[in-house]
């Protein structure tokens, strides 16, 4: 079966320091990975999507990105932390792009 | 471009009282329509989907939903609700090209 990891599960950061989470993939192959940010009241923002390696879209300009080294990994980073990026950042995956998306637990990142 | 109203961010009902959560989309393509639900600091777990053929959908916990696209709505109900439905629920519209938008969320709680 297919299964999600994503890590770590907390993490507080001062401003201006670097970021970078991990998203990992297992029983799947080629699967469409995802990143979303989570803020209080404001649903769920789709940051990136890739539909393949080395293939990253992104859908809101900021100071975070993302790359996909290998076919079921695929990490959120940022250069220097704002406050604004604080939130739970939710990986996804899915076989394809009308299918439903399977969740990892998610990363409450706090910048302080 | 797609969107997703979740119009209600908060619904409590009493225990054992049937409950609606009311979702309008829209899209300019035929979409997949999804609903997830989030427990505190946890990922989303799908509830339910519509991709095609029947527009009542039932899904995991008693849930179901109707899709009705001249309302362009996917609501969901359950006829009486329990203490353990306490969550957040997330409506999700899916028009293919890799992307699924997600509404703002409604939460759920039921009181004893």
């Amino acid at each position: 079966s297919q299964t999600i990891h994503q890590w770590p599960a907390t993490l507080v950061q001062p401003v201006g320091s670097p970021l970078s989470l991990e998203c990992t993939v297992e029983g799947t192959s080629n699967p469409n990975l995802y990143w979303y940010r989570q803020a209080a009241g404001r649903g769920l923002q789709l940051l990136f999507y890739s539909v393949g390696i080395g293939q990253i879209s992104s859908e809101v300009p900021q100071n975070l990105s993302a790359s996909r080294p290998q076919d079921r990994q695929f990490i959120l980073s940022s250069k220097k932390l704002l406050l604004s990026d604080s939130g739970f950042y939710l990986c996804a995956w899915s076989p394809h792009g009308d299918s439903p998306l399977h969740f990892g637990n998610g990363t409450r990142l706090t910048v302080t | 471009a797609q969107s997703v109203t979740q119009l209600d961010s908060q619904v409590p009902v009493f225990e054992e009282a049937p409950v609606e959560l009311r979702c309008n989309y829209s899209s300019s393509v035929s979409v997949y329509l999804f609903w997830y639900v989030q427990y505190p600091n946890q990922g989303l777990q799908l509830l339910l989907k519509y991709l095609s053929g029947s527009t009542l959908v039932k899904g995991i916990n008693g849930f179901e939903a109707e899709f009705n696209k001249s309302q362009t709505s996917f609501h969901l109900r359950k006829p009486s609700v329990h203490i353990s439905d306490t969550a957040e629920y997330f409506c999700a519209v899916s028009g293919g090209y890799q992307k699924v938008t997600f509404g703002t969320g409604t939460k759920l709680q039921v009181i004893p």
